[in-house]
C-alpha cells in the first residue's frame, strides 16, 4: 500500500497567518491526491481534488500544489474557521490510503 | 440536494456482525465510486471499501473476508456487511462518494459501530 506521511503532524498558529502543510508519498502518484478538512464530530469535507483544483464552494484562500511524491496544502490567511485537522488522500492504487493528519490549532 | 444518510450502527459483541446501510439522493449510486471510510476513537481515517462503476469491490486488507460492500440500485442505496466484528473495528463508519470530482466530494453523517462484550 503506498504510504503517505504528513507534516507536522500539528501546529499552532494565529489568524490572519500564512499556513503550509506538506504530504509526501511513498510513491509517485503523479497528480490523484486530495485534502480534506474535518472539525471535531463532523465527516471530512473536500477541500482539494487532482492535487491543485478547488473544490466546490471552497475559499479561494485555500491552494494546493505538488504531483509525483511531494504535496503542499497552503491556506494563504488564516481564519477562525479553519482551525481543524487536515487529511491528505492518494486516489492512485487502492487502498486509498489517507496521511496521518495535521491538526491547526490557535 | 445531494445527500448521503447513514443507518444501521450500534454496539455489537466480539465475532457478531451488523450492516450498515447508506441511502443516496440526488445522484446514481451506480454511476460513480462508492465507498465506505472509518475512523477510530481519536484516529485517522481509513478508507476500507470501495464498490466501482462498474460493481467490482475492493477491500482493505484489515477487513478482508470479513466485510463486504454492495449496492441496490433500485433503491440508491450502498451497504457495508460486516461480519467476524473485532474491538479494532470499533469506529465511526462513514460512506463517501465521488459526485462532481475524483475524490470523495459528499460524505455521510457517520455511523458508530462499537464492538464490545
Amino acid at each position: 500500500a503506498i504510504q503517505l506521511t504528513q507534516s507536522p503532524s500539528s501546529l499552532s498558529a494565529s489568524v490572519g497567518d500564512r499556513v503550509t502543510i506538506t504530504c509526501r508519498t511513498s510513491q509517485g502518484i503523479n497528480t490523484v491526491l486530495a485534502w480534506y478538512q474535518q472539525k471535531p464530530g463532523k465527516a471530512p469535507k473536500l477541500l482539494i481534488y487532482h492535487a491543485s483544483s478547488l473544490g466546490g464552494g471552497v475559499p479561494s484562500r485555500f491552494s494546493g500544489s505538488g504531483s509525483g511524491t511531494d504535496f503542499t496544502l497552503t491556506i494563504s490567511s488564516l481564519q477562525p474557521e479553519d482551525f481543524a485537522t487536515y487529511y491528505c488522500q492518494q486516489f492512485n492504487n487502492f487502498p486509498f490510503t489517507f496521511g496521518g493528519g495535521t491538526k491547526v490549532e490557535i | 440536494e445531494v445527500q448521503l444518510v447513514e443507518s444501521g450502527g450500534g454496539l455489537v459483541q466480539p465475532g457478531g456482525s451488523l450492516r450498515l446501510s447508506c441511502a443516496a439522493s440526488g445522484f446514481t449510486v451506480s454511476t460513480t465510486y462508492m465507498s465506505w471510510v472509518r475512523q477510530a476513537p481519536g484516529k485517522g481515517l481509513e478508507c476500507v471499501s470501495v464498490i466501482y462503476r462498474g460493481g467490482s469491490t475492493s477491500h482493505a486488507d484489515s477487513v478482508e473476508g470479513r466485510f463486504t460492500i454492495s449496492r441496490d440500485d433500485s433503491s440508491n442505496t450502498l451497504y457495508l456487511h460486516m461480519n467476524s466484528l473485532r474491538a479494532e473495528d470499533t469506529a465511526v463508519y462513514y460512506c463517501a462518494a465521488f459526485t462532481m470530482t475524483d475524490a470523495f466530494d459528499i460524505w455521510g453523517q457517520g455511523t458508530m459501530v462499537t464492538v464490545s462484550s
